[in-house]
């Protein structure tokens, strides 16, 4: 059981380039979500779903985009990175039946920089 | 939306002291409470929470935390601190009726001085 797995660990882009940041969970969890983490700002949702087919945005959604078309897998992908993108981004995910009783599980992150 | 305030960004002390982490949520409705530690370079880790029942919650590795509704905190304290518990403190509340969207505090940095 990997829990919460994200690739690459690293990645270093150019403005203007787009990318996918990888995320997939084998708990068979119906939530996923996106962070990133900035100094000072703690953790910010970018985007969530709820289930395979279904996405919404959260408190800073603006230059990213997400899909859904299976449980496991949950993508975040930069249209056009900027460097106010530069941060640590984290995928996590978590039960709707409540069975773990709504806990978030974490991925390791990736650290991006747009220079 | 719920908003989370950490009052403290960083927390220095010493090590075999006692410590206390201070969270406060705003809204007053039903929450789930959580508290995450991040050790450096690594992913966040649920340290313990809070869903109903006994107001105090206990982690393995010796923090505790108290819901306390009517001054909507759930501060988190260890009576003697170790190096090994340096590390980001996360606060975070999810409303009991969407459950899953979590809102963060800020973080608090604990660093023990030997």
């Amino acid at each position: 059981n990997a829990g919460v797995t994200q690739t690459p660990k690293f990645q270093v882009l150019k403005t203007g380039q787009s990318m996918t940041l990888q995320c997939a969970q084998d708990m068979n969890h119906e939530y996923m979500s996106w962070y990133r983490q900035d100094p000072g700002m703690g953790l910010r949702l970018i985007h969530y779903s709820v289930g395979a087919g279904i996405t919404d945005q959260g408190e800073v959604p603006n230059g990213y985009n997400v899909s859904r078309s299976t449980t496991e897998d949950f993508p975040l992908r930069l249209l056009s990175a900027a460097p106010s993108q530069t941060s640590v981004y984290f995928c996590a995910s978590s039960s709707l039946s409540g069975g773990s009783s709504y806990e978030q599980y974490f991925g390791p992150g990736t650290r991006l920089t747009v220079t | 939306a719920q908003s989370v305030t950490q009052l403290d960004s960083q927390v220095p002390v010493f090590e075999e002291a006692p410590v206390e982490l201070r969270c406060n949520y705003s809204s007053s409705v039903s929450v789930y409470l959580f508290w995450y530690v991040q050790y450096p370079n690594q992913g966040l880790q649920l340290l313990l929470k809070y869903l109903s029942g006994s107001t105090l919650v206990k982690s393995i590795n010796g923090f505790e935390a108290e819901f306390n509704k009517s001054q909507t905190s759930f501060h988190l304290r260890k009576p003697s601190v170790h190096i090994s518990d340096t590390a980001e403190y996360f606060c975070a509340v999810s409303d009991v009726h969407t459950g899953n969207q979590f809102y963060f505090g800020t973080g608090t940095s604990l660093t023990v001085i030997p």
